[in-house]
């Protein structure tokens, strides 16, 4: 199971780029990167995943070292609706995910 | 399209006793897992159900059981409560098909034990 490390918190002003770091550096060459957001008062919600390449969609991109040792988590436009805890996790293929802590992101206005 | 439902939204049970929370999947979804999270943690594995057998566990003692029924809903039994048994509850649901898997969690359910 590989262990993953974020930083407890970061700060955002709204409106500008949010890039939200993950060392992973135990991780396999087959667990896949998945990142999802915990608003207060809500089950996680799937942001984004990714292997070996970046990857874009509506809500981030994910830009993947390319040792897989680390990755990051780009919001490109922070809003307020984003001030959540961010999870960086990895999953084995065996369809279950290792969460670690999280890093808390507040937007300010 | 309902996503994931769980019930109830909060307990309160006393230190011994027996509790059973339940699940719903997403619709099209055959794959429930349980996941427990302690105030100011990450969500922690418990187990997997699929075709309503136990697939995958965790590192939970054998208090926490569950059981899958052949609509893919799910339940989470835990006995012999203990204090530390206090957490959100959370169950998730995905397709099986080809890895990587998206799971979809519930809103939880808030277990307090006195």
């Amino acid at each position: 199971d590989a262990k993953t490390t974020q930083p407890n918190s970061m700060e955002s002003n709204e409106e500008e780029p949010v890039h939200l770091p993950c060392n992973h550096s135990t991780i396999s060459g087959t667990d896949y990167i998945h990142w999802y957001r915990q608003l207060p008062s809500q089950g996680p919600e799937y942001v984004i995943h990714g292997l070996t390449s970046n990857v874009n969609n509506r809500m981030a991109s994910l830009a993947i070292a390319e040792d897989r040792k680390s990755s990051t988590l780009i919001l490109h436009r922070a809003t307020l609706r984003d001030a959540a805890v961010y999870y960086c996790t990895s999953e084995t293929g065996a369809n279950n995910l290792f969460f670690g802590t999280g890093t808390r992101l507040t937007v300010i206005p | 399209d309902a996503g994931v439902t769980q019930s109830p939204t909060h307990l309160i049970k006393t230190r011994g006793q027996q509790v059973t929370l339940r699940c719903s999947p997403k619709s099209g979804h055959d794959t429930v897992s349980w996941y427990q999270q302690a105030l100011g943690q990450g969500p922690q594995f418990i187990f997997q159900y699929y075709e309503e057998e136990e697939r995958q566990r965790g590192n939970f003692p054998d208090r926490f059981s569950g059981h899958q029924f052949p609509n893919y809903s799910s339940e989470l039994n835990v006995n012999a409560l203990l204090l530390g048994d206090s957490a959100l509850y959370l169950c998730a649901s995905s397709a099986t098909g080809t890895a990587p898997y998206e799971q979809y969690f519930g809103p939880g359910t808030r277990l307090t034990v006195t």
